[in-house]
């Protein structure tokens, strides 16, 4: 079964208007850590948001934040006021705290932000 | 710059020859991780490394592939005999200790190019 879900290969959005990127996983570890990077056309692998497992919270990062729903097992990013800088392909990937060696991605959300 | 460095950022082989990518982390690092990005797929792990130990090296194929990563020095993935689809994008990351809430910080990335 796939770790890491990402159900949208590409979304669209308006520029000043927000947008959630989709992301379900699947682990029996009661430890993990839920990261989001994005990747621009030029390649580079950036990071944007961590959550973890216990954290009673929702993790935020300036524009972006993450809607951690525990039960459902998904972690879905949220960029608010999209900008057109926003344009790449996102990840989502999960850490399991047994196996804190490698990371398992999903296959990514391509967005494109409209002016 | 204190980020995690690959060299060369593109590399280009004839069938049957070795390539080598050179990977640097982060100062003060001592974990690395190697991933492979297929075009339009997601990252898929390779190998991980501690300095001098090789960790985990779960998802390195089992022939022509060898990682290293020395006491002094970067650490090197190495593919000998290269064929055509070896060619992707290669991946390294590094952390500052082991566990589900490090956020794995990535380098720029080395395309390799099998001719």
């Amino acid at each position: 079964a796939q770790k890491i879900t990402q159900t949208q290969p590409g979304m669209f959005v308006q520029e000043k208007e927000a947008v959630t990127l989709d992301c379900t996983y699947d682990t029996s570890d009661p430890s993990y850590g839920l990261f989001w990077y994005k990747q621009p056309s030029s390649g580079e692998m950036i990071f944007l948001i961590y959550q973890g497992s216990y954290d009673q919270q929702n993790a935020t990062e300036g524009r972006y934040s993450l809607n951690f729903q525990k039960a459902r097992k998904s972690a879905n990013l949220v960029i608010s006021a999209s900008q057109l800088g926003d344009s790449a392909m996102y990840f989502c990937a999960m850490r399991e705290g047994t196996n804190a060696g490698k990371s398992t991605f999903g296959d990514g959300t391509t967005l494109t932000v409209k002016p | 710059n204190a980020g995690v460095m690959q060299n060369p950022r593109h590399l280009v082989r004839r069938r049957g020859q070795e390539a080598r990518l050179r990977c640097s982390p982060m100062k003060g690092h001592s974990h690395v991780y190697w991933y492979r990005q297929l075009p339009e797929e997601g990252l898929k792990f390779m190998v991980y490394l501690q300095k001098e130990n090789i960790i985990d090296e779960s998802g390195m194929p089992k022939e022509r592939f060898s990682a290293e990563f020395p006491k002094e020095g970067p650490s090197i993935l190495r593919i000998q005999q290269v064929v055509r689809g070896d060619s992707a994008a290669y991946f390294c990351a590094s952390t500052l200790r082991q566990g589900d809430n490090q956020p794995q910080h990535f380098g720029d990335g080395t395309r390799l190019s099998i001719l």
